[in-house]
């Protein structure tokens, strides 16, 4: 069982804003900001797309964003393209540990 | 540019032993935290462990501690892991990782992984 919690899946058309959750507790995501999250594409490495909740690193899509509320962090794709189509995990990181949700499986209909 | 290269992986039987390594190259590796990562099968990501830059502080998941060893060599640009009684839920690509600070945080750049399979 994964400390943070994402949906499996999610889904969305070409164009189209889609919106990927992470539920955490108190204890974490609702305690602090250090909320990222990675992008995965079958058979390759994980990639950085935001840290600390809200930031990009540089040479990401501004069509990727992300935003917390209480205990749940949300990463927001807009102007959906082909090449979103990819495995997206949220990680919270402490001074001793890092966690991940389970991961949630983007499609792009 | 950052470059990780990881190398090691293999097939080993339960109980035994495997020493990973990762090549680094492209950022100053001495002030960088160095993290190792693993994806099971079909599975999601899992921290295993970090050496912080610094006084390489070391850090283990609960599923690992006492099993596996983490180190780093500054002069070789290296950050090895060592997993000694390995078991079969041990099997898993196993990525290295930089991260932008001396001490954990969020990773900004990933190897390619280096697979680990566990099996009689």
């Amino acid at each position: 069982q994964s400390a943070l919690t994402q949906p499996a899946s999610v889904s969305g058309s070409p164009g189209q804003s889609i919106t990927v959750s992470c539920s955490g507790t108190s204890s974490d995501i609702g305690n602090d900001n250090f909320v990222s999250w990675y992008q995965q594409h079958p058979g390759k490495a994980p990639k950085l797309l935001i840290y600390d909740v809200t930031h990009r690193p540089s040479g990401v899509s501004d069509r990727y964003s992300g935003s917390k509320s209480g205990n749940t962090a949300s990463l927001t794709i807009s102007g959906l393209q082909a090449e979103d189509e990819a495995d997206y995990f949220c990680s919270f990181y402490t001074k001793t540990k890092t966690i991940f949700g389970g991961g949630t499986r983007l499609t792009v209909l | 540019d950052v470059q990780l290269v990881e190398s090691g992986g293999g097939v080993v039987q339960p109980g035994g032993s495997l020493r990973l390594s990762c090549s680094a190259s492209g950022f100053t590796f001495r002030i960088s935290a160095m993290t190792w990562f693993r994806q099971a099968p079909g599975k999601g990501l899992e921290w295993v462990s970090t050496i912080t830059g610094g006084y390489s502080a070391t850090y283990y998941s609960d599923s690992v501690r006492g099993r596996f060893i983490i180190s780093r060599d500054n002069s070789k640009n290296t950050v090895s892991l060592q997993m000694d009684r390995l078991r079969a839920d041990d099997t898993a690509v196993y990525y290295c990782a930089k991260g932008p600070f001396l001490w954990l945080a969020y990773c900004d750049s990933w190897g390619q992984g280096t697979q680990v399979t566990v099996s009689p």
